[in-house]
């Protein structure tokens, strides 16, 4: 099946620092979308991207979808400590009825 | 409105027990998945709906089934518990005309011991 490979698995970081995390596949995708997943709760959706090259952000948090439609990445600027979590990147082929690839996760840890 | 409602939260089975997980959603929502996540992976999607009495297999689905007699719910069996069933269950659901992404319930804890 298709995958999608997150980098990295974990990062421990100080509060206030910057986080950048990404995905790829070898397959192309018509949407890129990132959640994150709190403890005991199931994923919730941070930023949705529809369109090769587009940069879209969210507060504190902005992704782009590559230009090969390949790949994408999250930056979370000025960490704090209520961004602890897993971060998931999932990817949309148009192969019907919206199912999802998801990658592996990235999980933030924040020292305070 | 209450989303994607998941029941129970937490189950130990024994093995060769059957359970249903229970999945409802009340935003009238076509799309319906069930993906199991297991530790330090990502989620896998084991059986899909597109609408009542419409279901398909995912990428996981043995030893799995499930139905869909209505928009609203959409159980997930195991008949015979195995270890390797050991996982966090998610529901899900979608409007399905765009890739809007996902709502998810908040999970189901199994453990088969």
């Amino acid at each position: 099946g298709q995958q999608l490979n997150q980098s990295p698995q974990s990062m421990f970081i100080q509060e206030g620092e910057d986080v950048s995390m990404n995905c790829t596949s070898s397959s192309i995708f018509n949407t890129w979308l990132w959640y994150k997943q709190d403890p005991g709760e199931g994923p919730v959706l941070l930023i949705a991207l529809y369109k090769a090259g587009e940069l879209t952000s969210n507060g504190r948090l902005t992704a782009q979808f590559g230009i090969t439609r390949k790949d994408s990445f999250l930056n979370i600027s000025a960490s704090i400590p209520s961004d602890v979590g897993i971060y998931f990147c999932a990817g949309q082929g148009g192969w019907g009825a919206q199912k999802l690839v998801f990658g592996q996760g990235t999980r933030l840890t924040i020292n305070p | 409105n209450a989303g994607v409602t998941q029941t129970p939260k937490f189950r130990i089975l024994k093995i060769g027990q059957s359970m249903t997980l229970q999945c409802a959603q009340d935003m009238n929502h076509n799309y319906m998945y069930w993906y199991r996540q297991d530790p330090g992976m990502g989620l896998k999607l084991i059986y899909y709906s597109v609408g009542a009495g419409i279901t398909d297999k995912g990428e996981v689905p043995n030893g799995y089934n499930v139905s869909r007699s209505t928009t609203e719910d959409f159980p997930l069996r195991l008949e015979l518990a195995a270890p390797s069933q050991t996982s966090v269950y998610f529901c899900a659901s979608t409007v399905g005309q765009e890739a809007y992404g996902y709502t998810f319930g908040s999970g189901t804890r199994l453990t088969v011991v």
